[in-house]
């Protein structure tokens, strides 16, 4: 089975750090993605990323990058954190779309 | 533009009744259709996709969907509802437009799905 890892499962930051969310997949999936999800929003997408160093801006970028420097990882970083960047935020990966896309368990992330 | 609309915030079933979970679309193209399902505090698992080919989709955990192009519906069913069934349910579906050649799922808001002993 494919496995997408995510670094921490709950995190708690301080206003103003700087901070990085990790993503592992091992089964050399070309896609990968990060969303965030907010209770009546949905999933909302940040960023996504079809090859090493490509990044695509998603829906919501504000406030957040990512990096790719190798195939199996995708990190997402929160320059400044905010308050407002209290969420669930979870990684996918994916072979191709026709293949639907697997989960990580999802880092809750509070900022204080 | 591509969307996908889960018209039920919450659904209530008694545990052993037929549960639907709705879900609708609008895209180009054929679609690909997807379902996951998210316990609490866990990322989304797959539970059963359309690409082509028979209407009918049978997936995980008893789940079963139907492509219904005409009423451009997708909704999730199962015959007897198990409590363990409560949980977070998405609707997806490939938008052609949006994230280069494959196109990326477009999420549903999510149905929250409540089953009662």
């Amino acid at each position: 089975d494919v496995k997408v890892t995510q670094s921490s499962r709950y995190l708690v930051k301080r206003t103003g750090e700087k901070v990085f969310l990790e993503c592992v997949q091992d089964m050399d999936h070309e896609n990968m993605f990060w969303y965030r999800q907010d209770p009546g929003l949905g999933l909302r997408l940040i960023y996504f990323s079809y090859d090493v160093k490509m990044k695509e801006k998603g829906d919501i970028p504000e406030g957040y990058s990512v990096s790719r420097e190798k195939k199996e990882r995708f990190s997402l970083i929160l320059e400044s954190a905010s308050t407002n960047q209290t969420s669930m935020y979870l990684c996918a990966s994916s072979p191709g779309t026709r293949r639907g896309y697997t989960f990580g368990s999802g880092t809750r992330l509070t900022v204080v | 533009a591509q969307s996908v609309a889960q018209p039920e915030d919450q659904v209530n079933v008694a545990e052993g009744n037929p549960l639907t979970v709705k879900c609708t679309y609008s895209v180009s193209g054929n679609p690909y259709l997807f379902w996951y399902v998210q316990y609490p505090n866990r990322g989304l698992q797959f539970l059963l996709k359309y690409i082509t080919g028979d209407n009918l989709v049978k997936g995980s955990y008893g789940f079963e969907a139907e492509f219904n192009k005409s009423q451009t519906s997708f909704h999730l069913k199962k015959p007897s509802a198990l409590v363990s069934d409560s949980a977070l349910y998405f609707c997806a579906v490939r938008d052609p437009n949006y994230g280069g050649s494959q196109g990326n799922l477009i999420f549903g808001k999510g149905t929250k799905l409540s089953v009662k002993p």
